[in-house]
């Protein structure tokens, strides 16, 4: 147990919808990040907040979007949904970017 | 960030020593060096880091020559629950941005009995 949380575990959505997908960090890390796992394209870095500031951005689409409130959880907000977006989406946390827990990841379905 | 190169999949046996090897000939000098291990459906783990020569703990060994553009992961021993894809993260120390992480393709590791 990597003591970083994600729910929902699964989501089954239709095209057009839009999902927000949770993430607790672990207790004392102030860095989340988001990832999109898929077949095909491996394990991408979309985004990462840093005690509740947008720190860097990786390859994340416009319709994608996130926030870190003062508690340090973090959602990832994924709008105008297509059958491409359905992956694996992971969330970690870490103190620096160097060593990163990984959350057990929320898997979304589009149909 | 270094950008990192792995072989796409190994194969090997319960008992034996597997040794990973990445690339990454364009390391910065405040790199350290990170490997992952994930396992199908489930997020990467944390298995080992390094700057440079040895280091060891109870999982694997990562050996980093002198020039440090290269790294070498070795699994003692392997058994069939090391089967799993491993990756090789080359990230500044203490840097809170993440500019561009890249985990690259990973080496897929499959153990036979």
């Amino acid at each position: 147990d990597s003591g970083v949380t994600q729910t929902p575990k699964h989501l089954i959505t239709a095209t057009g919808q839009r999902v927000t997908l949770r993430c607790s960090p672990r207790s004392g890390d102030l860095s989340v990040y988001w990832y999109q796992q898929s077949l095909d394209q491996g394990l991408q870095f979309l985004i990462q907040y840093y005690n509740g500031e947008e720190r860097a951005k990786g390859n994340i689409l416009e319709r994608f979007s996130a926030q870190q409130f003062p508690d340090l959880h973090s959602e990832l907000n994924l709008s105008s949904l297509e059958l491409g977006d359905s992956a694996l989406y992971f969330c970690a946390s870490g103190s620096g970017v160097e060593t990163q827990y990984f959350g057990p990841g929320t898997r979304l379905l589009v149909l | 960030l270094a950008k990192t190169t792995q072989p796409i999949s190994m194969d090997s046996y319960e008992g034996q020593e597997v040794n990973i090897t990445c690339s990454h000939n364009n390391i910065a000098t405040n790199d350290y060096i990170t490997w992952y291990q994930q396992f199908p459906s489930q997020g990467p783990r944390f298995i080992i880091q390094g700057y440079k020569t040895k280091v060891t703990n109870e999982v694997a060994s990562l050996f980093i020559p002198a020039d440090r553009k290269s790294s070498t992961l070795s699994l003692p021993r392997v058994s069939l629950s090391d089967t799993a894809v491993y990756y090789c993260l080359v990230a500044p120390w203490g840097g809170s941005s993440a500019s561009k992480i890249i985990f690259g393709s990973g080496t897929r590791l499959s153990i036979r009995p």
